[in-house]
């Protein structure tokens, strides 16, 4: 069974502009979340997504964050436009049913720099 | 305890030495804890989840027990290997569908 798949690997950008992660989950997950990951912090919820129908978005600074995931498969996370305290690892993660004790399964995650 | 909090925050140990973290979490909204390793340039990878008082998991040359009342869960590894070198997260997930981390506790192994 194949993981779940991220892109970038890593991006370097400067701040004030625009840069968009890509993220494709296990096959038959219902659920997709992004998380970051702040250098000597935890990984923090941005989005939970069911289907393509966002169940939590409560942590999104939704001034400069977007995310969507069309057909309920794949799923995009922008930042428009990054500041600098947006350097972080970006988190995929993927689920059956997002519920109960359902394990997550992470991507390989993007390390973002912005200068 | 209003978030997770993970102890120590590093650890460096000799290979063959055994090794403990603590992770504390509230636990009057406890729902199920999660224990993850994070090796570096690789996906966190799922070791446990634990959802009743007492219990205990084990996996190769790691267990792990948890405490619902108290709101703690010890990760133990016997005879550290370098390949063990990691970061260790834990989460709680809260109603049922709401992962909190800790902040992680980092482990390398010397040879």
């Amino acid at each position: 069974e194949a993981g779940v798949a991220q892109s970038p690997r890593y991006k370097i950008i400067e701040k004030r502009q625009s840069v968009a992660f890509w993220c494709n989950p296990i096959s038959g997950h219902a659920t997709l979340y992004w998380y970051q990951q702040i250098l000597g912090q935890g990984p923090k919820l941005l989005i939970q997504f069911q289907n393509n129908g966002v169940v939590d978005d409560s942590q999104l600074p939704k001034d400069r964050f977007s995310a969507e995931r069309l057909k309920g498969v794949d799923s995009t996370l922008k930042i428009q436009p990054a500041k600098l305290e947006d350097s972080a690892v970006y988190l995929c993660a993927s689920s059956h049913w997002g519920q109960g004790t359902d394990t997550q399964y992470f991507g390989p995650g993007t390390r973002l720099t912005v200068l | 305890i209003l978030n997770v909090e993970q102890s120590p925050q590093s650890l460096h140990v000799q290979e063959g030495d055994s090794t403990n973290f603590t992770c504390s979490f509230p636990s009057s909204n406890f729902y199920a804890l999660h224990w993850y390793r994070w090796e570096t340039a690789k996906s966190p990878e799922a070791l446990f989840v634990m959802t009743l008082n007492g219990d205990e998991k084990k996996k190769g040359r790691i267990s792990a027990t948890l405490n619902t009342k108290e709101g703690y869960s010890y990760l133990y590894i016997k005879g550290s290997q370098p390949e063990d070198s990691a970061t260790y997260l834990c989460a709680n997930m809260e109603y049922g569908n709401k992962l909190v981390f800790g902040a992680g506790t980092i482990l390398r192994v010397k040879s």
